[in-house]
This record gives C-alpha cells, sequence and structure tokens, in this order.
C-alpha cells in the first residue's frame, strides 16, 4: 500500500491563482481529512469527509473547497490564492472515527 | 473535544528514556489519549492511544492516570532519532484537534 498521497510536494502560486492540492489513499478508508500548519503552530483541521459525497467544514474552511466523489480522492481546493495560505497542507485518512490517523508527507505552499 | 497542557519543551540524554506529561483535566469518559510526533516537517506519525488502561506497542508505552487527567508517554531507550515534536490530543467521536505539542531534543 502506498498509504496516503499528496502532489504536489512544492508549490509557487502567485496572489489570485487558483489550485487544486490532490490527496488519495489506496486503505479504503472513510474518514479523509485536510489540515493546514504554519510554522511553529500545530495543525489546523480546514475540511474533512466520513465518506463519499459527504463533506463538512473544520475550523479554518474560509478560502477553501473540497469535494469527495470517491473513498480514494480528497481533493483541495484554492481559489483566489491569497499569502495568508502560504503554508504545510496535510491530508490524512482513518478507517473509522477513533481510529489512528494517517498522515501524507504535506503540500508546501508559498503565496507571493 | 477536552483540551490539553503540555510543556514547550524538554531534552533528555540519548539511551535514556524520555517521559513526557500531558494533562488533561476536563477530559470525558469515551474519550481517547492519542500521542502523534512529527519529526522535521514531516506528516504527523501515531505513535499510540489508549482510554484508561496502560498501553505498551513497539514504540513506546502509554500511562494514563486513574482518574484519567494526565498521561505520560514514555520512549524507553531515546535515540536522536527521536527527536521531534509530540502531541499529546485527546479525542471522543469528533475531530482530531492539534496544539502546539512538545518539542523533545535527544543530546548524545
Amino acid at each position: 500500500n502506498a498509504g496516503v498521497t499528496q502532489t504536489p510536494k512544492f508549490r509557487i502560486l502567485k496572489i489570485g491563482q487558483s489550485m487544486t492540492l490532490q490527496c488519495a489513499q489506496d486503505m479504503n478508508h472513510n474518514y479523509m481529512y485536510w489540515y493546514r500548519q504554519d510554522p511553529g503552530m500545530g495543525l489546523k483541521l480546514i475540511y474533512y469527509s466520513v465518506g463519499a459525497g459527504i463533506t463538512d467544514k473544520g475550523e479554518v474552511p474560509n478560502g477553501y473547497n473540497v469535494s469527495r466523489s470517491t473513498t480514494e480522492y480528497f481533493p483541495l481546493r484554492l481559489e483566489l490564492a491569497a499569502p495568508s495560505q502560504t503554508s504545510v497542507y496535510f491530508c490524512a485518512s482513518t478507517h473509522v472515527s477513533n481510529s489512528p490517523l494517517h498522515f501524507g508527507n504535506g503540500t508546501r505552499l508559498t503565496v507571493t | 473535544d477536552a483540551k490539553t497542557t503540555q510543556p514547550p519543551s524538554m531534552d533528555c540524554a540519548e539511551g535514556r528514556a524520555a517521559n513526557l506529561p500531558c494533562n488533561h483535566s476536563t477530559i470525558s469518559g469515551n474519550e481517547y489519549v492519542y500521542w502523534y510526533r512529527q519529526i522535521h516537517s514531516q506528516g504527523p506519525q501515531y505513535i499510540i492511544h489508549g482510554l484508561k488502561n496502560n498501553e505498551t506497542n513497539e514504540m513506546a508505552s502509554l500511562i494514563i492516570t486513574e482518574d484519567r487527567k494526565s498521561s505520560t508517554l514514555i520512549l524507553p531507550h531515546a535515540t536522536l532519532r527521536d527527536t521531534a515534536v509530540y502531541y499529546c490530543i485527546v479525542k471522543g467521536n469528533s475531530k482530531l484537534t492539534f496544539g502546539k505539542g512538545i518539542t523533545l531534543s535527544v543530546r548524545p
């Protein structure tokens, strides 16, 4: 199993551009999550999904959108990139809500 | 979810046990204690979790006090590769919420 795969690993965006951060898992996990981590801080939850077709907001959803059309994929969309979205983004998945999360290796995004 | 309190940092000598404390005085009966760590800028790595009994696996031991208001993660023989940020998280049926964690520095 590859686990949780995130692409790209690095990206530089100009203000106002848009992009999609990709996340895929091959463990048939129902729950998937997007977190962001600013320098020196803990992870903050952006969006999560408890299954295909179901998504919900986390702590910091503004400026982001998600979709979950299949179990495997959970892309995160930035429509109008802002410098405040410069961060490291982590995707995670788990089978049931009280099981440990499996994390990807992150996407490092810089908005200038 | 109950909040947790961890000291910002600690260090220990290589080969010695590292005991990382965590307070969670508002924990509810159905909430688990989870520990994750993050090495450099990698994705967090699951270490161990427990409800009320002490737990041990190949990485660490988790000691939870009888009143469940605090816990200790024990790395029995710390190595330089254990230098990382360790997060103590209390979670029920909702989302995993990360604080700032404790930075463990293992010195040679």
